[in-house]
């Protein structure tokens, strides 16, 4: 089984200032999908960015970017120019290839960006 | 507009009194699962189906039917409600992608369930 580890329940950041949130998982499969989630105070779960296992090239999306490590098995999501509307529960979530229907998420880690 | 709706958004109920949570996609998903999310455990996933009459047990499945009569539809059942199963509870959809890349899931706006 997938377990999914996010070792910081809660982090603080400045307006402007950049923050990485930090992942790890245990998986013995080669083939795989990783996963940032974003969920406001709305609740809605918004993908922020994803990561194929068999691409070295991290991904980027906008302000948001991963560090992926597979070797270490490793994710960490890293938010550049922090927003007030960045504010929100973040998860990272793992899926196995052939088991498109099924994510597995880690605890969350609550993110606050101050003024 | 493609999505994922669930109703209702909002249930307080008492233990014992069967309820139904519907959930309804537009963009013809074949897979679709219930997840429930709860402080400090992030989401879990209940139940899973791959296509019309195919379902299968996620990782929490005690307490909770579901059904996949059609494709749009995938309602999640409580025959009898405990307090435990109080929760935030949310209905996803997804679709292979054409390029063979990842399963991106589409998820409904929640269901936050009470049971006193």
């Amino acid at each position: 089984a997938q377990t999914v580890t996010q070792s910081q329940p809660e982090m603080s950041v400045q307006e402007a200032e950049t923050v990485t949130l930090s992942c790890t998982y245990d998986t013995s499969e080669n083939n795989y999908y990783l996963f940032w989630y974003k969920q406001p105070p709305s609740r809605q779960m918004i993908l922020v960015i994803r990561q194929e296992a068999y691409k070295q090239q991290n991904a980027t999306e906008n302000r948001f970017s991963v560090n992926f490590q597979k070797a270490a098995k490793s994710f960490s999501l890293k938010i550049s120019d922090s927003q007030l509307g960045d504010t929100a529960m973040y998860f990272c979530a793992f899926m196995k290839h052939e088991t498109a229907s099924k994510l597995t998420f880690g605890t969350g880690t609550r993110l606050q960006v101050t003024l | 507009e493609a999505q994922v709706t669930q109703n209702p958004r909002y249930l307080i109920t008492v233990t014992g009194k069967k309820l139904t949570v519907t959930c309804s996609q537009n963009m013809n998903h074949e897979y679709m699962s219930w997840y429930r999310q709860d402080p400090g455990l992030g989401l879990r996933q209940i139940y899973y189906s791959m296509n019309v009459e195919v379902t299968d047990k996620g990782d929490v499945p005690e307490g909770y039917k579901v059904s996949r009569k059609e494709k749009r539809n995938f309602p999640l059942i409580l025959e009898s409600p405990s307090p435990n199963q109080t929760s935030l509870y949310f209905c996803a959809s997804s679709y292979p992608p054409v390029d063979g890349g990842a399963y991106e899931q589409y998820f409904g706006p929640g269901t936050r369930l009470t049971v006193t």
